[in-house]
């Protein structure tokens, strides 16, 4: 079991730019997360799927997008890079929802904006 | 929505000593608490939870607590190690509609121990 694999590691953007940061998990999991940690910030949700077919907003949805198309994978995308993009992502997912479920994180995403 | 304050932002104690990080949470409704350790350069990981029903919950040298008329829980960990040195997030899970529940974090406690 691999868990919950991010790619990649690393990435610098320049502003406009676009770029899919992918994310695949092997766990079955329904529920499936995207955060942004931002440094004294904690984490903040941008965007879940409770399933294959299904996304929903979270708390910072604007400047990005996502897909499910299938259980394993949720990518998110940033269309028109902007400095304010600059952080670390973290893809998650869990069995059910975050009530009771335990969220499994992957390693985390670095993207710098310039 | 809900609100959740951690503190300390940061906390340095010695190695062997007790390490206490509080957080208090908004909603009244929220009804499960997870507790997640961030070693550097790594994603979090879920380290203790307790759901309302229970008023404390400990797993060898780490327990927690919830105070739920106070709105407030705490990590408690006991003779710490080097190898806790990391940063550690609260949470709190509230009814976000459907069937959907919305885990909402603290800002983090960078937990340094001295040896």
């Amino acid at each position: 079991n691999a868990g919950v694999t991010q790619t990649p590691k690393f990435r610098i953007l320049k502003i406009g730019q676009s770029m899919t940061l992918q994310c695949a998990q092997d766990m079955n999991h329904n529920y499936m997360y995207w955060y942004r940690q931002d440094p004294g910030m904690g984490l903040k949700l941008i965007y879940y799927s409770v399933g294959a077919g299904i996304t929903d907003k979270g708390e910072v949805p604007n400047g990005y997008n996502v897909s499910r198309s299938t259980t394993e994978d949720f990518p998110l995308r940033l269309e028109l890079a902007a400095p304010s993009q600059t952080s670390v992502y973290f893809c998650a997912s869990s069995y059910l929802g975050s009530s009771g479920n335990t969220i499994y994180f992957g390693e985390g995403s670095w993207l710098t904006v310039v | 929505g809900e609100n959740v304050e951690q503190h300390p932002s940061t906390l340095s104690v010695q190695e062997g000593d007790s390490a206490v990080i509080k957080c208090t949470y908004s909603d009244s409704a929220s009804n499960y608490f997870p507790w997640y350790k961030q070693e550097l350069g790594k994603g979090p990981q879920l380290i203790i939870d307790i759901r309302s029903n229970v008023g404390e919950k400990k797993d060898q040298r780490i327990a927690v607590t919830l105070n739920k008329t106070a709105k407030h829980f705490s990590l408690h960990i006991t003779e710490t190690q080097p190898e806790d040195s990391a940063v550690y997030f609260c949470a709190a899970s509230s009814y976000s509609g459907g069937s959907n529940y919305k885990l909402t974090f603290g800002k983090g406690t960078l937990l340094t121990v001295n040896p």
